[in-house]
């Protein structure tokens, strides 16, 4: 199975603040990468699919990038409601695995 | 609108048995493979099973190969899971997802929680 690593694992940022989380896939998934956020006692929401692509509904501060190995999710201005535990997932081949996830928090 | 509605967790002792289902509506259930996710209380998501669109291909995590069965009945837009020798590991809250064919899960249940206790 393709192993997907995070990081960081968590960290406190201020509204307002650009933050970048990685995601590390263990063998070359091309762009077969999507993100997620989820909130406390809430289903996972689909961000970002095929490693850049913005799912519709989605606030354009989201990007991603990355293909092979290493991809990155961006916030440009993080918004109140932007904090929240992130998670990449590979679907380039079975099982489908996710990555630890990142929480973000307030400063 | 899509929704998608998870039924059947519940308690259920080491070894026992317990199905799931999820009620798809607001899209063309048929046309759509689908698929199982799951959340340890604190933990991150684990994918657990995904069924192809007409249920010709199943595939499954290792954690639940030759126990869990993926099933689908497209006459009844409703995807299940089928779990026997359920262990405690296997608590968790289930979510179904619709897969996006681009790729992802665009759209998920609000999930059922299954605890494996004695």
């Amino acid at each position: 199975a393709i192993r997907m690593t995070q990081s960081p694992s968590s960290f406190s940022a201020s509204t307002g603040d650009r933050v970048t989380i990685t995601c590390r896939a263990s063998q070359g998934i091309s762009s077969y990468l999507a993100w997620y956020q989820q909130k406390p006692g809430k289903a996972p929401k689909l961000l970002i699919y095929a490693a850049s692509t913005l799912q519709s509904g989605v606030p354009s501060r989201f990007s991603g990038s990355g293909s092979g190995t290493d991809f990155t999710l961006t916030i440009s201005c993080l918004q109140s409601e932007d904090f929240a535990t992130y998670y990449c997932q590979q679907y380039y081949s079975y099982p489908v695995t996710f990555g630890p996830g990142t929480k973000v928090d307030i400063k | 609108q899509v929704q998608l509605v998870e039924s059947g967790g519940g308690v259920v002792q080491p070894g026992g048995s317990l199905r799931l289902s999820c009620a798809a509506s607001g899209f063309t259930f048929s046309s759509y493979g689908m698929h199982w996710v799951r959340q340890a209380p604190g933990k991150g998501l684990e994918w657990v099973a995904f069924i192809r669109y007409d249920g010709s291909n199943k595939y499954y995590a290792d954690s639940v190969k030759g126990r869990f069965t993926i099933s689908r009945d497209n006459s009844k837009n409703t995807l299940y899971l089928q779990m026997n020798s359920l262990r405690a590991e296997d608590t968790a809250v289930y979510y179904c997802a619709k897969d996006k064919a681009q790729g992802g899960l665009d759209y998920w249940g609000q999930g059922t929680l299954v605890t494996v206790s004695s």
